[in-house]
């Protein structure tokens, strides 16, 4: 079946240092996700991405999706303690379980002030 | 309502006995999905939900798992003779439909077995 594999499984750094996480997939992916998830609190969406080579950016985050769609990538710039938290990527193909959508196991950001 | 509402938020039950978590989606929402979450764990996929389609239970761990949507809302997870391995917080997610969509997660069901 379809694996999502994320790296790093921990991060630690320095407040406003760079951060970025990578996640892979077995199989090409038709759109992949994003999602955030704060120490005690639940996931929360943060972003899709669908086309190859696709980026975008929210302020400090930038997502990136493979020209294969089958790697993505997210990267936060000058991190802040209030980017504390797991970060999931999440791809989706075109079968499988729960919508075709298979979750990484995370990045957990510690940030050292 | 205005999110994906979970009950109870924590469960402390006896090894051995059911216990029945709710959640009530998004208004609207046809899709609807049950995960697990172990202690600093990812996401395992439980259930999935949609419309009036049959679910995909191919998740679900052991036959003591078992889910059920009403009327294309409100849905319940129960698990009988509770083991102290099904410990987790137990999340629930719903998105307008199928394909494409962000999930919005409750808030969880914590449940301790002891």
């Amino acid at each position: 079946g379809q694996q999502v594999m994320q790296i790093p499984q921990y991060q630690h750094v320095q407040e406003g240092e760079d951060f970025t996480t990578y996640c892979n997939s077995s199989t090409t992916l038709s759109n992949i996700q994003w999602y955030k998830q704060r120490p005690g609190g639940h996931p929360v969406f943060l972003i899709q991405l669908v086309k190859s080579g696709e980026v975008k950016k929210q302020k400090r985050l930038t997502f990136q999706f493979g020209e294969a769609k089958k790697n993505s990538s997210l990267h936060i710039t000058a991190t802040q303690t209030t980017d504390v938290g797991t970060y999931f990527c999440a791809g989706r193909n075109s079968g499988g379980g729960a919508d075709g959508l298979t979750f990484g196991k995370g990045t957990h950001l510690i940030i050292q002030p | 309502g205005a999110g994906v509402s979970q009950s109870p938020s924590n469960k402390v039950t006896e090894k051995g006995k059911d216990v029945e978590l709710r959640c009530d989606p998004i208004s609207g929402h046809t899709a609807l999905y049950w995960y697990r979450q172990s202690l600093g764990q990812g996401l395992e996929f439980l259930i999935y939900f949609q419309g009036n389609s049959a679910p995909d239970k191919s998740g679900l761990p052991s036959d003591r798992f078992s889910a059920e949507r009403t009327g294309g809302s409100v849905s319940t997870l129960t698990i009988q003779r509770t083991q102290q391995e099904d410990s987790a917080v137990y999340l629930c997610a719903s998105s307008p439909g199928p394909g494409g969509r962000g999930y919005t997660f409750g808030s969880g069901t914590r449940l301790t077995v002891v």
